[in-house]
């Protein structure tokens, strides 16, 4: 399969814990996003990676939140000190260069719960 | 900022039918990107459609099909001859032409969803 994944599936953690989630991007793709999507809502971006550099940040993103692309091909978004509002599906999804097409390719998501 | 509206939170549809879902957006932009996703039960989400805001046709892909009516900012997606597998959210999404400061670097901006049911 050479679609866009994402691991762990699933994620339970209590309150004050840090979390960390992966995504492996489609190999030729160098564009890469993270979303959240919340219960009953539409996904929100979060952070957009060209290579290796992070080029946007919402302001969804707080300083507990970071990501990384350390050499332009999978990414990692870590939340340090978890709280319950962080529950939510986290989203990656990849692109090629513009050449390739504006189509965004989603993974099947990471689902946190924060106890 | 761009908003995306979908006033439908659920709709039902029998099967072989056609069902219209609705979407308007808000935005002062000329040159943007209009996409249907669809988004089944505990799987990832695909691309339904795509409509570019340039083009006066309306985009079509097999079943499903759009109307785009870009002065009143309405993007409506049509599925004819319904069938169980359509069953999903669907999610109508904006993306704004361009990179950097002045752009959007191409990142989507969703509405709320509406949960299409097709019922046998």
């Amino acid at each position: 399969d050479t679609g866009v994944s994402q691991n762990p599936r699933h994620k339970i953690t209590k309150r004050g814990q840090n979390v960390t989630f992966r995504c492996d991007p489609i190999s030729e793709h160098n564009r890469l996003y993270w979303y959240r999507q919340t219960l009953g809502q539409g996904p929100e971006f979060l952070t957009y990676f060209q290579n290796e550099a992070q080029l946007e940040k919402s302001r969804l993103l707080s300083d507990r939140f970071s990501a990384e692309r350390p050499k332009g091909s999978f990414s990692t978004l870590e939340i340090q000190r978890t709280e319950q509002g962080d529950s939510a599906m986290y989203l990656c999804a990849s692109r090629p260069g513009l050449a390739g097409g504006v189509e965004q390719f989603f993974g099947p998501g990471t689902r946190l719960t924060v106890l | 900022a761009q908003t995306v509206t979908q006033s439908q939170p659920e709709m039902s549809v029998q099967e072989a039918e056609t069902v219209t879902l609705s979407c308007t957006y808000d935005t002062s932009e000329n040159n943007y990107y209009l996409f249907w996703y669809k988004q089944p039960p505990s799987r990832q989400m695909i691309l339904v459609i795509r409509q570019e805001a340039y083009k006066q046709q309306n985009a079509t892909e097999n079943r499903f099909s759009v109307n785009f009516q870009k002065a009143a900012k309405s993007f409506s997606l049509k599925i004819s001859d319904s069938q169980l597998g359509d069953t999903a959210m669907y999610f109508c999404a904006f993306m704004k032409h361009g990179v950097g400061s002045g752009g959007s670097n191409y990142k989507l901006t969703f509405g709320k969803g509406t949960l299409l049911t097709v019922n046998p």
